[in-house]
């Protein structure tokens, strides 16, 4: 079956640039679509299609993907990005879709 | 304003089944491929299973197959999942999403509890 895989955790300070990545065979030919998640809430689309960012997102949250990595960006974190961050696509088949694991911010 | 609302949920016993609903208001249902994530505790979310807008093309994780049937009633802008054989663990917190790539809009979850 297909897999993404993140880094379990990221750290930054406050004010400073987070990275979190995300790499999967299919990703050369397929978007990637990142969401954020905190405590007892549902998932939050930040950036979908590899770098477009929803209306209401901050424009400190950006994307990009290049070969088989894609990468969320958050330039300048802030203490309320604190949350876990997950990397979303589909298989070659463009049928099957699967989350990345998943990787905790930690701003502090 | 987009809303989706899910019901269904609760406890059942290994074996047993839930039929889980998906009520959805604010922009044109038949227009739209729908999707079902859930979410174990303390896990990341699992896409389950998405339809498309009539209905003609379904998939599903391959943990489910066989056990869940996605459908959906446009006249009622309705989604559902029947899910039969329930096994530990398929306790999850369910959602309905919008959409079969940008999830844009979800709903606020359903518990659904598989335990003797």
């Amino acid at each position: 079956s297909y897999e993404l895989t993140q880094p379990p955790s990221v750290s930054v300070s406050p004010g400073q640039t987070a990275r979190i990545t995300c790499s999967g065979d299919a990703l050369p030919k397929k978007y990637a679509y990142w969401y954020q998640q905190k405590s007892g809430q549902a998932p939050v689309l930040v950036i979908y299609e590899d770098s477009k960012r929803p209306s209401g997102i901050p424009e400190r949250f950006s994307g990009s993907s290049s070969g088989t990595m894609a990468t969320l960006t958050i330039s300048g974190a802030q203490v309320e990005d604190e949350a876990d961050y997950y990397c979303y696509s589909t298989d070659s088949s463009g049928n099957l879709w699967v989350f990345g694991g998943g990787t905790k911010l930690t701003v502090l | 304003e987009v809303q989706l609302v899910e019901s269904g949920g609760g406890l059942v016993q290994p074996g047993g089944s839930l039929r889980l609903s998906c009520a959805a208001s604010g922009f044109t249902f038949s227009s739209y491929w729908m999707t079902w994530v859930r979410q174990a505790p303390g896990r990341g979310p699992e896409w389950v299973a998405n339809i498309k807008q009539d209905g003609s093309e379904k998939y599903y994780v391959d943990s489910v197959k066989g056990r869940f049937t996605i459908s959906r009633d446009n006249a009622k802008n309705t989604l559902y999942l029947q899910m039969n054989s329930l096994r530990a663990e398929d306790t999850a917190v369910y959602y309905c999403a919008r959409d079969r790539t940008t999830h844009d809009y979800w709903g606020q979850g359903s518990l659904v509890t598989v335990s003797s």
